[in-house]
């Protein structure tokens, strides 16, 4: 079974500073994705980025970059430049390539920018 | 991008009654969706997966007489809580892809049923 950890149940950031979110996860797959999702107030998810596995360049969006380390089984997301809009809840997920395609969610971290 | 709406966004029943949860996807054929769960302050747990015109696979722990699920075309799936009590009160989020691979997912708004 696949199992993601997000070890910060919440975080708070000053606007315009850059925050970074952990997540771990645990699979004995080779091939996967792994995605990190918003939930705002307003409970619409919403994909801020995502990393094929057997991609070793990090993803970037924008003001949003990950770090992944495949050995290691880690995703961190990268907030630059944080804005008020980015307070939210961060989901990290992951998803088997193949069959299923379903997301196993980690546990969520709550992020808060202070103006 | 791809939409997915849902409806009832938000709804009350009274106990021991059912109700329906429409999931759509509004510019794109969705092969499968998903259901999900979620409870305050906490993350989203699969509840089921259902694949246009077959019986939906549901995850471990989830009552499938009480959450039926349907398919039935390529752009629309429905959750029904049967004989809903108090604990089923949560957020319900569908999520539909037509892509094969389900790498690409769109997610609904999600709906709050709330049974008193």
């Amino acid at each position: 079974a696949q199992t993601v950890t997000q070890s910060q149940p919440e975080m708070s950031v000053q606007e315009a500073e850059t925050v970074t979110l952990s997540c771990t996860y645990d699979t004995s797959e080779n091939n996967y994705y792994l995605f990190w999702y918003k939930q705002p107030p307003s409970r619409q998810m919403i994909l801020v980025i995502r990393q094929e596995a057997y991609k070793q360049q990090n993803a970037t969006e924008n003001r949003f970059s990950v770090n992944f380390q495949k050995a290691a089984k880690s995703f961190s997301l990268k907030i630059s430049d944080s804005q008020l809009g980015d307070t939210a809840m961060y989901f990290c997920a992951f998803m088997k390539h193949g069959t299923g395609n379903q997301f196993y969610f980690g546990t969520g971290t709550s992020l808060t920018v202070i103006p | 991008g791809a939409v997915v709406s849902q409806h009832p966004s938000w709804v009350i029943c009274k106990s021991g009654t059912s109700v329906k949860i429409e999931c759509r996807s509004l510019d794109f054929q969705a092969t499968t969706m998903f259901w999900y769960r979620q409870f305050p302050k906490q993350s989203l747990m699969l509840m089921a997966t259902s694949n246009e015109g077959s019986k939906a696979t549901y995850e471990q722990g989830v009552e499938k007489d009480k959450f039926l699920i349907n398919h039935a075309s390529l752009t629309l799936s429905t959750l029904t809580v049967t004989s809903a009590h108090p604990e089923d009160s949560s957020f319900y989020i569908c999520s539909a892809s037509g892509d094969p691979s389900g790498y690409e997912q769109y997610f609904g708004p999600g709906t709050r049923l709330t049974v008193t």
